[in-house]
């Protein structure tokens, strides 16, 4: 079966600008999440949406936000970009929500803010 | 503060040489302790989740042991194909926290 698609595969943005990253789960997960991976802070999760509900949140600011659609996709914004947004953006997505069962992470976005 | 460190930072092995690799949190309420392998440029492949104290897991060399206090991963006669960076995470309450991974080479 076909795996997690994230698209773009690659961005580049100016500060100050927005952008928004797509994710599609495998089909019939209903959980979508989101991280943020950097060489100096790790793996960092953003969020997690369930049945179009965010069930869990990170330690980021409002700027970071997210959406499922009725079909699971998701989908994850940054809005007034900083240097420090510079990332790759990963989605995972599994069966149920609370990430406690098996995730399958797509190979990511790699967002430059310039 | 509730932390997640990974030990060592870097691991390199002789093919077949075993060894072992530590996950130690400082959480209250854990919830699952997770394990991944991650490949560059490719997003993390899920290993195990370890729910409470003493339970193990196995797949293929791979381990997974879970005390109160840490989690080991065992990799036994490992092949250069087991190259990777392996991250452990915890969740706890609404918190999901990686650890920063350890960077393990195994040359044949």
């Amino acid at each position: 079966k076909a795996g997690v698609t994230q698209t773009p595969r690659y961005l580049i943005k100016t500060r100050g600008q927005q952008v928004t990253l797509s994710c599609s789960p495998i089909s019939g997960h209903r959980s979508v999440s989101w991280y943020q991976q950097t060489p100096g802070q790790g793996l960092q999760f953003l969020f997690e949406y369930f049945s179009e509900t965010q069930r869990n949140k990170g330690n980021f600011p409002g700027r970071f936000s997210g959406r499922q659609f009725s079909n699971s996709r998701s989908e994850m914004n940054v809005s007034t970009l900083e240097l420090g947004d510079s990332a790759l953006y990963l989605c995972a997505s599994s069966s149920s929500s609370g990430m406690n069962t098996e995730a399958f992470f797509g190979q990511g976005t790699r967002l430059t803010v310039v | 503060e509730d932390q997640v460190t990974q030990s060592p930072e870097a691991l390199r092995l002789q093919e077949g040489e075993s060894s072992s690799l530590n996950c130690s949190y400082t959480v209250s309420g854990l919830r699952g302790l997770f394990w991944y392998r991650q490949d560059p440029g490719k997003g993390p492949e899920f290993l195990f989740t370890l729910y409470s104290a003493g339970e193990e897991k196995e797949k293929e060399r791979l381990k997974a042991t879970l005390t109160k206090k840490e989690s080991f991963l065992h990799i036994t006669a490992p092949k250069p194909e087991d190259s990777a960076t392996y991250l452990c995470a915890v969740r706890y309450g609404q918190n999901f926290v990686f650890g920063p991974g350890t960077r393990l080479s195994v040359l044949p």
